[in-house]
């Protein structure tokens, strides 16, 4: 099952806007990344915040983690055309002997309308 | 450097016959993870290999298998394909396990079992 859930699943807005997603998880965890998937292809790794920080920003992007709620949320700024993609957010899981894992949510359908 | 690299990248297969996907990390790169991606489950861990040993293995069946040579270079192989098994696998390098470490993901590899 995922740890993640995104909300909202889908998102449509007009170019200039600015897009707000939000992740929540379930288990306690060491940081937390964000990613983008244009149809269907790779994941693009977009920003990594540790759990002990509330805030990272990136160019247009800006992530804020608030451990207490077990939520982060992605904002993209003054949003273009060539943000149009699908939002993972992805928290890390460890297995045996420190080996990763990222368990993802079920993404943000991003549109950006021109 | 050059990204993660993934062949076939795409593949068309009927049921019942088997599978190998190969997955080349990033040069330095030692860990090596593999996902699935499916409309209906979304994105799901696979396993992950570090110098050529299996770390960590998802909830998968046994029909899902990898390996990975002294190169870093891996294979995942799926035998006596099912209808399900249709999905999008992507191959995800990392310099080292665990830690606060970014995974590239590779473009992918379409599989469809007809």
């Amino acid at each position: 099952s995922q740890q993640g859930e995104e909300d909202p699943q889908a998102l449509s807005i007009q170019e200039g806007e600015n897009a707000t997603m939000n992740c929540s998880y379930k288990t306690s965890i060491n940081n937390l990344q964000w990613y983008r998937q244009n149809s269907g292809r790779g994941l693009v790794h977009l920003i990594l915040i540790r759990s002990n920080e509330r805030e990272k920003h990136s160019g247009r992007l800006r992530v804020t983690l608030d451990t207490s709620k077990k939520s982060s949320s992605l904002l993209i700024t003054a949003s273009r055309a060539a943000d149009t993609a699908s939002y993972f957010c992805a928290t890390d899981a460890y297995g045996i002997q420190g080996a990763q894992k990222l368990v993802f949510g079920q993404g943000t359908r991003l549109t950006i309308n021109p | 450097k050059a990204g993660v690299t993934q062949t076939p990248r795409y593949l068309i297969k009927t049921r019942g016959q088997q599978v190998t996907l190969s997955c080349s990390p990033i040069s330095g790169h030692r860990s090596v993870s593999w996902y699935q991606q499916t409309p209906g489950q979304g994105l799901q861990f696979l396993f992950e290999y570090f110098s050529e040993t299996q770390r960590n293995k998802g909830n998968f069946p046994g029909r899902f298998s990898g390996r990975q040579f002294s190169n870093s270079r891996s294979e995942m192989n799926v035998s006596t394909l099912e209808l399900g098994d249709s999905a999008l696998y992507l191959c995800a390098s990392r310099y080292r396990t665990g830690g606060f470490e970014t995974q590239y993901f590779g473009p992918g590899t379409r599989l469809l079992v007809l």
